[in-house]
């Protein structure tokens, strides 16, 4: 059974990091991409950032918003993923779920998503 | 970026009602996009990929079609459980982006 957990949400002052983590089973984890996604309060899904397969050499890509303060990293031999985001704002608050991404004719697909962790930015 | 256009953004229909949801590219995306349905609480759940495909265990009332830059999503007989919020998001360019959603409410 494929299955992706999250953890490491929590309470947080604006300028202050936070390292969410990404455990998955099932499946084979470096044959897939790995995505990011957040929520905030009342609004549609956000996209954050990827990790690609091992096939693209884990290369990494980033939505405009958190370039620079957000970093995904991958461990194949614990079939895990971690998002370390920096310098927070108070906009980067949010439910962060992560996706497993499945490539079809050119494009990749998010098929599996984890039940998300609440990442909450405030003083 | 591509921007995703989705309308309505809220519907209400009966049990058994055939409904439809349409989402408009800002440019061309050929067939590459997804439909994913939101329960309150829950993660997105993908439903169509590629424009048209069905993604396994997904009921044959959901199904995609694709137009040129609007794609469509129809429930062909709505369902009590339907009710959620309805995304299309596409894979094509980074950043990777959604519609703004529709609401799906049973009278």
């Amino acid at each position: 059974e494929v299955q992706l957990v999250e953890s490491g949400g929590g309470l947080v002052q604006p300028g202050g990091s936070l390292r969410l983590s990404c455990a998955t089973s099932g499946f084979s984890f470096s044959d897939h991409y790995i995505d990011w996604f957040r929520q905030a309060p009342g609004k549609g899904p956000e996209w954050v950032g990827r990790s690609s397969s091992k096939a693209y050499s884990y290369s990494t890509k980033y939505a405009a918003s958190v370039t620079g303060r957000f970093t995904i990293s991958r461990d194949d031999s614990q079939s895990s993923l971690w998002l370390q985001m920096n310098s927070l704002k108070i906009e980067d608050t949010a439910v962060y779920y992560c996706a497993r991404g499945v490539a079809v004719a050119g494009a990749v697909y998010l098929d599996f998503w984890g039940q998300g962790t609440l990442v909450t930015v405030s003083s | 970026d591509i921007q995703l256009t989705q309308s309505p953004s809220f519907l209400s229909a009966s049990v058994g009602d055939r409904v439809t949801i349409t989402c408009r590219a800002s440019q061309g995306i050929s067939t590459s996009l997804a439909w994913y349905q939101q329960k309150p609480g829950k993660a997105p759940k993908l439903l169509i990929y590629a424009g048209s495909t069905l993604e396994t265990g997904v009921p044959a009332r959901f199904s995609g079609s694709t137009s040129g830059t609007e794609f469509t999503l129809t429930i062909t007989s709505l369902q009590p459980e339907d009710s959620a919020t309805y995304y299309c998001q596409q894979p094509k360019s980074y950043p990777l982006t959604f519609g703004g959603g529709t609401k799906v409410e049973i009278k």
